[in-house]
């Protein structure tokens, strides 16, 4: 079984900052995805980046870029110029990788960021 | 819009009864996911069917079923309802071959009184 573990509850940054979340995971798996998804207070679970165990590239989507130490199994997000509209719930996720495409996303249990103006 | 659609988007239903989730995947799509999020739990992973079969199951319920319909679209059944099970259910749909991300559906809020 798979475990994600997200350290900071909660995190506060002024607008424009950047700022970065944490995230490790546990897995005996060699083929894998890693993402991240926004949850703002709609609710809505939106996909803000992903990234495959096999690539050692950093993927990167705007604003948006993860460090990903596959050895460390550790998979954080930083958000560069940060935006009113990035306040939200910020959860890492992992799926392993299977014939079939992949299976059930293990989220950790979420991040709380907040941006001041 | 992630394409993804659920109904209905409330229900408030009685301890002991059931209820019927139902989603529509995206376009093409040909897996669909079940999730619950509660304050309690989190975010967990229910169930999986890839173009009608079961695929996966995580940590289900066995008063909880679903099936896959031959038009794609998934209904997640929950019976014997309990309070615990007050919590937002999830749909997410992906290609289910190489294509691995999943788009997430607006949710199904339900509250067992």
């Amino acid at each position: 079984a798979q475990t994600v573990t997200q350290s900071q509850p909660e995190m506060s940054v002024q607008e424009a900052e950047t700022v970065t979340l944490s995230c490790t995971y546990d897995t005996s798996e060699n083929n894998y995805y890693l993402f991240w998804y926004k949850q703002p207070p709609s609710r809505q679970m939106i996909l803000v980046i992903r990234q495959e165990a096999y690539k050692q590239q950093n993927a990167t989507e705007n604003r948006f870029s993860v460090n990903f130490q596959k050895a460390a199994k550790s998979f954080s997000l930083k958000i560069s110029d940060s935006q009113l509209g990035d306040t939200a719930m910020y959860f890492c996720a992992f799926s392993a990788r299977s014939g079939g495409g992949a299976d059930g996303l293990t989220f950790g249990k979420g991040t709380h960021l907040i941006i001041q103006p | 819009d992630s394409g993804v659609t659920q109904t209905p988007k409330h229900l408030i239903t009685a301890t002991g009864q059931r209820v019927s989730l139902r989603c529509s995947p995206r376009s093409g799509d040909l897996s669909v996911y079940w999730y619950q999020q509660s304050l309690d739990q989190g975010l967990q992973f229910l169930i999986q069917y890839y173009n009608g079969e079961e695929r996966a199951k995580g940590n289900i319920l066995e008063r909880f079923s679903a099936q896959q319909f031959p038009d794609l679209h998934s209904e997640l059944n929950l019976s014997s309802l309990e309070l615990g099970d007050s919590a937002l259910y999830f749909c997410a749909s992906s290609v289910g071959t190489m294509n691995y991300e999943q788009y997430f559906g607006p949710g199904t809020r339900l509250t067992v009184t």
